[in-house]
């Protein structure tokens, strides 16, 4: 079946500009998460959504990223006012769900490349 | 102290060796354990679970170690195609309702012919 997939795969933009990143997870995924990675960096988790809701934004960066999901379905992440040190792969992943005894394995789309000039 | 920390590599190693890294956490309350490959430029992908009793694929055998925190991954007759980012996750689930994974920054694995 279908994967995760993000839109787009690449995203170049100049300072200060709005940028809106797309994520689409697996049919009947309930947990969907967003994590940025910079160059040659582990993975940082940004903002983890259980259906529409968001119990933890903890990782935001900045009043400047926000996130949303609709439907239980698509999320969109948001960075207003781009600075160059946002540039980096912004990576999103879904699960089953993530309570109870399941092992929640997170399956990643391919992510969208973000560069700030 | 990091939440999970991994030895960054790299691991170079000939093809055919065996290969062995660990990765520690912090919180003893964690509940899943998870080893994750990172091909270059590319996303993560679960490799393997790892259970309390330790767990085998083929060649990649995933151990837990609640007492000392930490869990190990080690792979037998290395193949060049294993040359990848090796990143441990675990998950603290101390909120069923907020749990949050968390991703060590990996350990960098290259296999030489």
């Amino acid at each position: 079946g279908a994967g995760v997939s993000q839109s787009p795969s690449n995203k170049v933009t100049e300072k200060g500009k709005d940028v809106e990143l797309r994520c689409d997870p697996i049919s009947g995924h309930t947990a969907l998460y967003w994590y940025r990675q910079r160059l040659g960096q582990g993975l940082e988790f940004l903002i983890y959504f259980q259906g529409n809701s968001a119990p933890d934004k903890s990782g935001l960066p900045s009043d400047r990223f926000s996130a949303e999901r609709t439907g239980e379905s698509v999320s969109t992440l948001t960075i207003q006012r781009t600075q160059q040190e946002d540039s980096a792969v912004y990576l999103c992943a879904s699960s089953f769900r993530t309570s109870g005894a399941i092992t929640d394995t997170q399956y990643f789309g391919p992510g969208t490349r973000l560069t700030v000039l | 102290r990091k939440e999970v920390e991994q030895d960054p590599g790299p691991f170079n190693v000939p093809e055919g060796a065996t290969v062995a890294f660990n990765c520690t956490y912090s919180n003893s309350a964690s509940q899943s354990f998870f080893w994750y490959r990172q091909d270059c430029r590319k996303e993560p992908k679960l490799l393997m679970s790892v259970y309390s009793s330790g767990n085998e694929d083929g060649r990649f055998t995933a151990q837990l170690n609640r007492a000392s925190q930490y869990i190990s991954l080690l792979i037998r007759d290395s193949k060049l195609s294993d040359s990848a980012t090796y990143l441990c996750v675990v998950n603290p689930r101390t909120d069923s309702s907020a749990s949050k994974i968390i991703f060590g920054s990996g350990t960098r694995l290259s296999i030489r012919p």
